[in-house]
Order: structure tokens, then C-alpha cells, then sequence
């Protein structure tokens, strides 16, 4: 039982290149998140899915797309890399009941040159 | 809107001292109440949560008590070790149906031996 697993943990990208960043959760969970981690701004919600083929626009949306083809998969796209886009990305999982508890990823930490 | 206001850190401490740290939070409603811990180069995972005024969540020795008067859920612990070195999070749900979280910025705890 992994949890929730990320891929890439690192990368590097050039301005205007694209990727995408695959999360996978083992949980069977309906509800999914991803969010970015900078420096002094906690952690900000860029989108979520509350069941396959279903997305929603979180704090921080612009610049990102996301796919929830699968249930246990949920992927995140950069189709025009930005520096500004330069951060650590974690997903996570949520359990609602009984325990109300988001299950996160370890992360990958993506540099935009 | 929701939001959550944090100690600004880092908290450094000697081992076995006492931890205080402070959260208050703007929500409307009644909000469940949560502090996430980040040990390095780590994803966040659950410490405890509250979900109505008076509660007490508690685990590993940490403690925080959802206070709606006063809007704090302050995170304690008696005698703080060198293993709990890590970001703390304070995190709020309100009943909004898809269950996002929203994050205070972190605060970081340095324990010295």
C-alpha cells in the first residue's frame, strides 16, 4: 500500500517548455488535490477533483491544466512553463470519513530556468 | 473569505522545553480545525484535528483545543525532542461540500538537544 505516490520527484524546465506531473493514489479516493509549496505562502490549492472525469479551479489555477481520466490518477499540466511557476507540487488524497484526513505525496520540486 | 493567520517562525527550542504555537483563523460557520506536520523533504501528514468548539485533538504528546470563542487553535506540547523538528501547519475546512482545506503559511520548529 503506497499511499499516494508522485512522478517526477525533481525536474527541470526551460521557459515555455511543457510537462506533466502524475499523481497516483492506491486509497480508492474519490476526492484529489494538487497544490504548490513556496517560501513564506504555506501551501495554495491549484486544482481538485471530487470524483473521475471531474475538475475544479482551486486559489492559484492559471497556467495549470488537470486530467482525472482515472480514478486513482490525477494529472497536472504546464503547457508554457513560467519561472514563476518554479515550486515544490504535492498531491494528495482525501479520505472523508472517519477520518477527514488529506493523504499527501512526498513531491516534486520543479525549477523553471 | 477563510483564512488562517500563524505564528511566523522559526521556533527554536531546547529539548524537553514546552511548544506554544499560535493559530487563529477567520472562517464563517463551524469549521473543522487541523495542524498537518512537514518533516524535511517530506509531503504533509495528519498531527490531529478538531471539529467542533470545546474538542481537544491530541496525538504524539501534542495537543490543541478548538477555542470558537477566541477563533484559535493553538498547538501545545509538554516537552518538545529534537525528532519533532519540522514545519507545522494549521489548516481549516469549512463545510463548502468538496472538502478543500485552506493552510495558514507554516511555521518552522528547531529543536536543539
Amino acid at each position: 500500500n503506497a499511499g499516494v505516490t508522485q512522478t517526477p520527484k525533481f525536474r527541470v524546465l526551460k521557459t515555455g517548455q511543457s510537462m506533466t506531473l502524475l499523481c497516483a493514489q492506491d486509497m480508492n479516493h474519490e476526492y484529489m488535490y494538487w497544490y504548490r509549496q513556496d517560501p513564506g505562502m504555506g501551501l495554495r490549492l491549484i486544482h481538485y477533483s471530487v470524483g473521475e472525469g471531474t475538475t475544479a479551479k482551486g486559489e492559484v489555477p492559471d497556467g495549470y491544466n488537470v486530467s482525472r481520466l482515472k480514478k486513482q490518477n490525477f494529472l497536472l499540466g504546464l503547457e508554457s512553463a513560467a519561472p514563476s511557476q518554479t515550486s515544490v507540487y504535492f498531491c494528495a488524497a482525501l479520505d472523508p470519513a472517519p477520518t477527514d484526513t488529506q493523504y499527501f505525496g512526498p513531491g516534486t520540486r520543479l525549477t523553471v530556468l | 473569505g477563510d483564512s488562517v493567520t500563524q505564528m511566523e517562525g522559526p521556533v527554536t527550542l531546547s529539548e524537553e522545553a514546552f511548544l506554544t504555537i499560535n493559530c487563529t483563523y477567520t472562517a464563517t460557520g463551524y469549521p473543522s480545525l487541523f495542524w498537518y506536520v512537514q518533516y524535511p523533504g517530506e509531503g504533509l501528514q495528519l498531527l490531529l484535528k478538531a471539529t467542533k468548539a470545546d474538542d481537544k485533538g491530541s496525538n504524539k504528546g501534542f495537543e490543541a483545543t478548538y477555542r470558537k470563542e477566541t477563533t484559535s487553535f493553538h498547538l501545545e506540547k509538554g516537552s518538545v525532542q529534537v525528532s519533532d523538528s519540522a514545519v507545522y501547519f494549521c489548516a481549516l475546512r469549512a463545510y463548502s461540500g468538496y472538502s478543500t482545506l485552506t493552510f495558514g503559511k507554516g511555521t518552522m520548529l528547531l529543536v536543539s538537544p
